[in-house]
């Protein structure tokens, strides 16, 4: 079955430590994102890549870094620079490079600062 | 005005009762509008886009109003299943993220519960 794995689903990190959140798409698509959410926020986008070897910021990127070096993989890392890193990470793709607005995600992974 | 505004809910209803979730956006440029279902402590799967006309699938009405700017969600017949949050999710221009991008602006969501 086609997909999003993220990996891990749980995380613990002690303060100061950077950390890489996995995702894995086998649906052939084209764009991919990196979505946060906190309890009773939307999700907010930190970054996204519409091309391999090519990825834009989102609204909080600050303390994240991405790469794109294979269309299936974006992996996204947290940075020590990053303020309040505790959350709820979800990793999403869609079908073309453009954003028509059906996502598709991955069933997330959730970090917590020690 | 918050980009994405919806009402935090809870709402709680019994089975078989018809509920209404409304959302209003800000920006009146934009260009598409979803429903998403999130389940608790799951990723969010869209439910349903929202066309211009109005569209239904099943038991789920989607509205869209552009002259008010809000867009209305209405399930009949409530099943126990159908508890969750729902996400309204608006698609606005962004310039810094170019014309084909857009952005995809979530509200809050709206968190229903379906009782017996």
């Amino acid at each position: 079955d086609g997909g999003i794995t993220q990996s891990p689903k749980y995380l613990f990190r002690k303060e100061g430590q950077n950390v890489t959140l996995s995702c894995e798409q086998n649906l052939n698509h084209d764009a991919m994102y990196w979505y946060r959410q906190d309890p009773g926020q939307g999700l907010r986008l930190i970054y996204y890549s519409q091309i391999v070897n090519d990825f834009q910021k989102g609204d909080i990127a600050e303390g994240y870094s991405v790469s794109r070096e294979k269309k299936e993989s974006f992996p996204l890392t947290v940075t020590s620079a990053q303020k309040n890193p505790t959350a709820f990470y979800l990793c999403a793709s869609t079908r073309g490079a453009a954003n028509t607005g059906e996502l598709f995600f991955g069933e997330g992974s959730r970090l917590t600062v020690l | 005005r918050k980009e994405v505004e919806q009402d935090p809910g809870p709402f709680n209803v019994p089975e078989g009762a018809t509920v209404a979730f409304n959302c209003t956006y800000s920006n009146s440029a934009s260009q598409s509008f979803f429903w998403y279902r999130q389940d608790c402590r799951k990723e969010p799967k869209l439910l349903m886009s929202v066309y211009s006309s109005g569209n239904e699938d099943g038991r789920f009405t989607a509205q869209l109003n552009r002259a008010s700017q809000y867009i209305s969600l209405l399930i009949r017949d409530s099943k126990l299943s159908d508890s969750a949050t729902y996400l309204c999710v608006v698609k606005s221009p962004r310039v810094n993220y170019g014309g084909s991008q857009g952005n995809l602006i979530f509200g809050k969501g709206t968190k229903l519960s379906v009782k017996p």
